[in-house]
């Protein structure tokens, strides 16, 4: 079992411009949550999805954006670039409710 | 508003002895608690969970406790090693069971020889 990966693992992009980052969920799970940790933070929830459908979003602006796809996987998009978008990017899936989140490794979005 | 606080300050502990990590909150009445263990530049790795009915939790050389009461969990390791020192995570889900996670800052730990 491959876990959840993510992809890429760094990025680099300019003020302005527009980012997505992919993420495969662990077998057998078909919920995906995109978390944003900036350095020295905890990580804070961005949106969930369930069955292709946001169900779930944090206080986050209407440039961060989702999909997910019959296939479970996800992406998260993110327009119009800000300094402050810089952070590590997380994915995690789960299953059932109340249980625990696995998380992958996380992008390093890094924007200049 | 609400707020998760965890040890705001590094923990360093010397190997064998037990370390106690705090996690306080206000203003939200989760069904359970998470901790996750984070090195550094990877993401978040599940070690408990302990839900509003359970006082106590124990895997291993962990132990958490959950008070909800005084509004606070207590993470325990025993016997500590240097591979324990990372930075631990306490996490709420105050979405009703969908798993939609509310972390604190998070506790370094460093464990020396």
């Amino acid at each position: 079992d491959a876990g959840v990966t993510q992809s890429p693992t760094h990025l680099i992009k300019t003020r302005g411009q527009q980012v997505t980052l992919r993420c495969s969920p662990k077998s057998g799970h078909d919920t995906v949550s995109w978390y944003q940790q900036a350095l020295g933070q905890g990580p804070q929830f961005i949106f969930q999805y369930y069955e292709e459908e946001e169900r779930q979003r944090g206080n986050f602006p209407d440039r961060f954006s989702g999909h997910q796809f019959p296939n479970y996987s996800s992406e998260l998009n993110v327009n119009a670039l800000l300094l402050g978008d810089s952070a590590l990017y997380l994915c995690a899936s789960s299953f059932q409710a109340n249980t625990e989140a696995f998380f992958g490794q996380g992008t390093r979005l890094t924007v200049v | 508003s609400q707020k998760i606080e965890q040890n705001s300050e590094a923990l360093n502990i010397q190997e064998g002895k037990t370390a106690t990590l705090t996690c306080n909150y206000t203003n939200y009445s989760p069904a359970y608690l998470q901790w996750y263990r984070q090195d550094p530049g990877r993401g978040p790795v599940f070690l408990l969970l302990i839900r509003e009915n359970e006082k106590e939790k124990r895997k291993e050389r962990l132990k958490v406790t959950f008070d909800t009461t005084l509004k606070q969990s207590l993470f325990h390791i025993t016997a500590s090693q240097p591979a324990d020192s990372a930075t631990y995570l306490c996490a709420l889900d105050i979405s009703s069971g969908y798993s939609t996670l509310t972390f604190g800052k998070g506790t370094m730990l460093l464990v020396s020889p």
